[in-house]
C-alpha cells in the first residue's frame, strides 16, 4: 500500500485566511483525491487532481474557494481560501483506483 | 441522486458475538466495494474491498455483495473490542470511475 504524508497535521487559523494542505505519496499516482470530513460526518469528495491538468471538483466546490496543485507524480496541495468557521474539518488526500484506495493521516483546521 | 446508505448506529455487540453492517446502495452500475474503519480521530482504513457477488473472507472479517438487491455487507467475527469503531461503505459508481461515494458511517460498539 502506499504511503501517504500530510502536512500540516493540525492547524487553527483565523476567519478570512488561507491555508496550504500538502499531501506526499512515497510512489508515483496517476490520480489523487481530497476529501472532506465535517465533524461527525462521513467524507464528501472535493476534487480529483490528476498531474498536468486541471483538477475535477465536485458539484458544490469551486476552484477559487478550493484550488489544488498537482504539480508532479508524487505531490499534490490544497488550499482552503478565505476560510469561515463552516471551513471547519479534517482535510484528506488519498490515492489508488478502483480495488483500493489509501488515505492519508488528515489535516485537522480549526477556523476561529 | 445516487446514495450510499447505511444505518448510523450506534450498533452495540457483546465481545466474541458476531457484528453485521449493512449498507445499500442506488446506482446499479457501481462497480467496486469498500469498508473502511475509521478510529476516532484517525483518517479511514482500508479492510475489505469487494467487486463480485457473493462472500469474500479475510481473517475475522467477510464482506457480502449482492448486486442484485444492491446491498453490501461487513461481518466481523468473535468480535474484540478493538473493533469498536466506525464503519464506512464505500461505493465506486460506474464504469471506469474512481471516486469514492461514502455512506454515513456505523457506529459499532464492543462490550467486554
Amino acid at each position: 500500500s502506499a504511503v501517504i504524508s500530510q502536512k500540516p497535521s493540525r492547524d487553527i487559523c483565523q476567519r478570512g485566511t488561507s491555508l496550504t494542505i500538502q499531501c506526499q505519496v512515497d510512489s508515483q499516482v496517476t490520480m489523487m483525491f481530497w476529501y472532506r470530513q465535517q465533524p461527525g460526518q462521513s467524507l464528501t469528495l472535493i476534487a480529483t487532481a490528476n498531474q498536468g491538468s486541471e483538477a475535477t471538483y465536485e458539484s458544490g466546490f469551486v476552484i477559487d474557494k478550493f484550488p489544488i496543485s498537482r504539480p508532479n507524480l508524487t505531490f499534490s496541495t490544497l488550499t482552503v481560501s478565505n476560510m469561515s468557521p463552516e471551513d471547519s474539518s479534517i482535510y484528506l488526500c488519498s490515492v489508488g483506483g478502483a480495488e483500493t484506495q489509501y488515505f492519508g493521516p488528515g489535516t485537522r483546521l480549526l477556523v476561529l | 441522486q445516487k446514495e450510499v446508505e447505511q444505518n448510523s448506529g450506534p450498533l452495540s455487540v457483546p465481545e466474541g458475538a458476531i457484528a453485521s453492517l449493512n449498507c445499500t446502495y442506488s446506482d446499479r452500475g457501481s462497480q467496486s466495494f469498500f469498508w473502511y474503519r475509521q478510529y476516532s480521530g484517525k483518517s479511514p482504513e482500508l479492510i475489505m474491498f469487494i467487486y463480485s457477488n457473493g462472500d469474500k473472507e479475510d481473517g475475522r472479517f467477510t464482506a457480502q455483495l449482492n448486486k442484485a438487491s444492491q446491498y453490501v455487507s461487513l461481518l466481523i467475527r468473535d468480535s474484540q473490542p478493538s473493533d469498536s469503531a466506525t464503519y464506512l461503505c464505500a461505493v465506486i459508481e460506474g464504469q471506469g470511475a474512481q471516486k469514492l461515494v461514502f455512506g454515513q458511517g456505523t457506529r459499532l460498539t464492543i462490550n467486554p
